[in-house]
């Protein structure tokens, strides 16, 4: 099952925040994020393990909350290279260690 | 100096043609995977090899047939293009199959049917 992520798109201005949101109906184990931009493959931004971890990569960080099924991305104080598709990737445990990219987030940062 | 290298970039062909697309990556991992993205920007993962070993092979057409002559490479052959088979597909690697440090994609093959 596909994991659901929202916002569908945002559009943000330069220096304002955002969070985005992975959901799943299925028990989570690990999840990653990635970005894309345009016409580019994506790009590995983090994982998380374990439930309740939290990690952080410059101005954007990643929560995970194992009961909850979901994962959310925060990205603070946004800058124009922030603009792309952001993915997460999620792991149930199948121990085929096979990742289900969720729907996808469109983020425009605006100058 | 490319980690994971993709070939064609694009590739147009008409419906009923076989088609090849090639991945090679120099990271010397041990996993490679062939992904599918759709119009709707869908990531969908088709194969899946470990050490040249199949290890994920999903619900997809048996006119694609992957193959990894080595652990640094994996080819995507397709016979008989169909129209629906229009995509970008993406060929990655991780360091093992747990993807404990993520994929690294290839900059991905635009296949347009016709």
């Amino acid at each position: 099952q596909q994991p659901v992520q929202s916002p569908q798109a945002v559009i943000l201005r330069e220096g304002e925040d955002a969070v985005i949101n992975c959901s799943s109906s299925k028990a989570l184990y690990s999840v990653h994020w990635y970005r894309q931009k345009h016409g580019e493959a994506p790009v590995f931004l983090m994982i998380l393990l374990k439930g309740g971890e939290q990690k952080g990569h410059e101005k954007i960080s990643a929560s995970f909350n194992e009961k909850k099924q979901q994962s959310s991305l925060y990205l603070t104080a946004s800058q124009l290279s922030y603009s792309g598709t952001y993915f997460c990737g999620t792991e149930g445990g199948s121990g085929t260690y096979k990742y289900i990219f969720g729907t996808g987030t469109r983020l425009k940062v605006l100058a | 100096d490319t980690a994971v290298s993709q070939t064609p970039k694009y590739l147009v062909t008409q419906m009923g043609n076989d088609k090849s697309i090639k991945c090679e990556q120099n990271l010397g991992h041990d996993t490679m995977y062939w992904y599918k993205q759709d119009s709707k920007k869908f990531l969908k993962i088709m194969f899946s090899y470990n050490n040249k070993e199949l290890i994920i092979n999903e619900t997809v057409p048996n006119r694609f047939s992957p193959k990894s002559p080595d652990k640094a490479h994996l080819n995507l052959h397709i016979n008989s293009l169909e129209l629906g088979d229009s995509a970008v597909y993406f060929c990655a690697s991780s360091q093992d199959e747990e993807v404990l440090y993520g994929y690294t994609f290839g900059s991905g093959t635009r296949l347009t049917v016709v």
